[in-house]
């Protein structure tokens, strides 16, 4: 069965510093992998997604994520977090079409 | 702006009510979602229509009917609403193919009382 992991609840840093969120799922065929971002009060937004190719993508506002089949992980980093990205941040698995499976979501909080 | 239209935006539900949920999208795409979303859980697929005229239930359907009488349009029904349905909604659509991203609307705050 399909799954996700976020171990991080709530994550803290302070603007400026770098950023990562874990992510684990378990998926019997090849994932497709998603990052999600939703802002409080709003939709979701895509960030970046693998289907396959380099293991290392590039998504929007500065953040990537590195695919390791070894590790069934897809962990979201950003070398140096802004203020404005404090948000929820959800890692998804690709289901069949566009059905995902979502983890449960980190907190992300920026101090200045 | 293309993309995907829910409404309402919130709605306060008295228990036992019927309510029905809106949602539209402009993109063309063949499958659609419906997902809730809360607290400390993430968001959980309820029901999903790959094309129109077809649908499917997801982890999470029972007390929820969907249809899909046509591409652009999906709602979803409570037909006798429960304070366990509490949570925000949101639709969302993809292209068919594999693989495929999903686009998501704004959500609908929905509070069973």
């Amino acid at each position: 069965a399909q799954s996700v992991t976020q171990p991080d609840i709530h994550i803290t840093v302070s603007e400026g510093a770098s950023l990562e969120l874990r992510c684990n799922y378990s998926y019997g065929a090849t994932p497709y992998l998603f990052w999600y971002v939703q802002s409080p009060g709003q939709g979701l937004q895509l960030l970046l997604k693998y289907f396959s190719g380099d293991t290392l993508v590039q998504g929007i506002k500065g953040f990537e994520a590195e695919f390791k089949r070894s590790q069934s992980s897809f962990n979201l980093r950003k070398p140096s977090v802004h203020w404005s990205d404090a948000a929820e941040y959800f890692c998804a698995v690709g289901a069949g079409l566009g059905r995902l499976y979502f983890g449960r979501g980190t907190q992300l909080t920026v101090w200045p | 702006i293309a993309g995907i239209t829910q409404a309402p935006t919130s709605q306060i539900l008295a228990a036992g009510r019927r309510m029905t949920l809106r949602c539209t999208q402009d993109m063309r795409h063949n499958a659609m979602y419906w997902y809730r979303q809360d607290l400390g859980l993430g968001l959980r697929l309820i029901h999903y229509s790959n094309t129109a005229g077809t649908t499917g239930k997801g982890e999470v359907p029972d007390g929820y009917s969907v249809s899909r009488a046509n591409t652009d349009d999906f709602p979803l029904t409570l037909a006798s609403a429960v304070p366990s349905q509490t949570s925000v909604y949101f639709c969302a659509s993809s292209a068919t193919g594999q693989p495929t991203e999903a686009f998501f609307g704004q959500g609908t705050r929905l509070t069973v009382v």
